[in-house]
């Protein structure tokens, strides 16, 4: 069974700071997805990552996907206020069809 | 182009009645997946479809929860009875699979069901 971890699951930072969310799954894949949640919203799609080495930009924040480690990284990079949100990582086997599995979340908080 | 229409977006229901929630997936997309979100489980997957078939349901925590998808455009998921328990928000989703697609998920709004 495909499990997903992520680390912290709490994060409370100052605004201007960087730090990184840390997603670590057990079985072989090569595509690995991170989605941000707003409170008593949706998912919303940040970045996709087909293969090993990915890395992907946007703004403040940067996805990376080592297959070899089985983790992703999402960096935060001088966190604003606008970045408080819980961020889930999910992970596809790739097969036709299949379904992916989401890590716990990571509720982030940016503080002034 | 629209993306998952999820209705209704509120529902404040009864123990004991039933519920139906809808889903209409993205156009081309020929995997749908029903997700329950609450505080202590978090995100759980209860059922997915692939091509209208439904692949896997060992999500579905009870007999009292069964899922429809009689077409390529509509879902549906039945709770009857329902209890408190199963307040929680629940998503629909789909995705392409076909035709070398990133397989990336995408969300509808969400239905917040309240059971009293």
């Amino acid at each position: 069974e495909l499990k997903v971890e992520q680390n912290p699951l709490f994060l409370s930072m100052q605004e201007g700071k960087n730090y990184t969310i840390y997603c670590n799954y057990s079985t072989t894949s090569d595509r690995l997805y991170w989605y941000r949640q707003d409170p008593g919203k949706s998912l919303e799609s940040l970045f996709v990552l087909l293969s090993n080495g990915a890395v992907k930009q946007e703004g403040r924040l940067m996805a990376s996907l080592d297959t070899k480690a089985r983790l992703s990284t999402l960096h935060i990079t001088a966190a604003v206020h606008d970045l408080s949100a819980t961020y889930f990582c999910a992970v596809d086997r790739g097969t036709s069809g299949s379904r992916l599995t989401f890590g716990e979340g990571t509720q982030l908080t940016v503080n002034p | 182009d629209a993306g998952v229409i999820q209705s209704p977006r509120h529902e404040v229901t009864e123990m004991g009645q039933e519920v139906t929630l809808r889903c209409k997936p993205i156009s081309g997309h020929n995997s749908l997946f029903w997700y329950r979100q609450t505080m202590m489980r978090g995100l759980e997957l209860l059922i997915y479809f692939n091509n209208n078939v439904p692949i896997d349901d060992s999500g579905m925590p009870e007999d009292r929860f069964s899922a429809k998808m009689p077409n390529a455009s509509f879902s549906t998921l039945k709770i009857q009875p329902s209890e408190p328990r199963d307040s929680a928000v629940y998503f629909c989703a789909s995705k392409r699979t076909s035709g070398g697609a990133s397989g990336e998920l995408f969300f509808g709004e969400g239905s917040r069901l309240t059971v009293l």
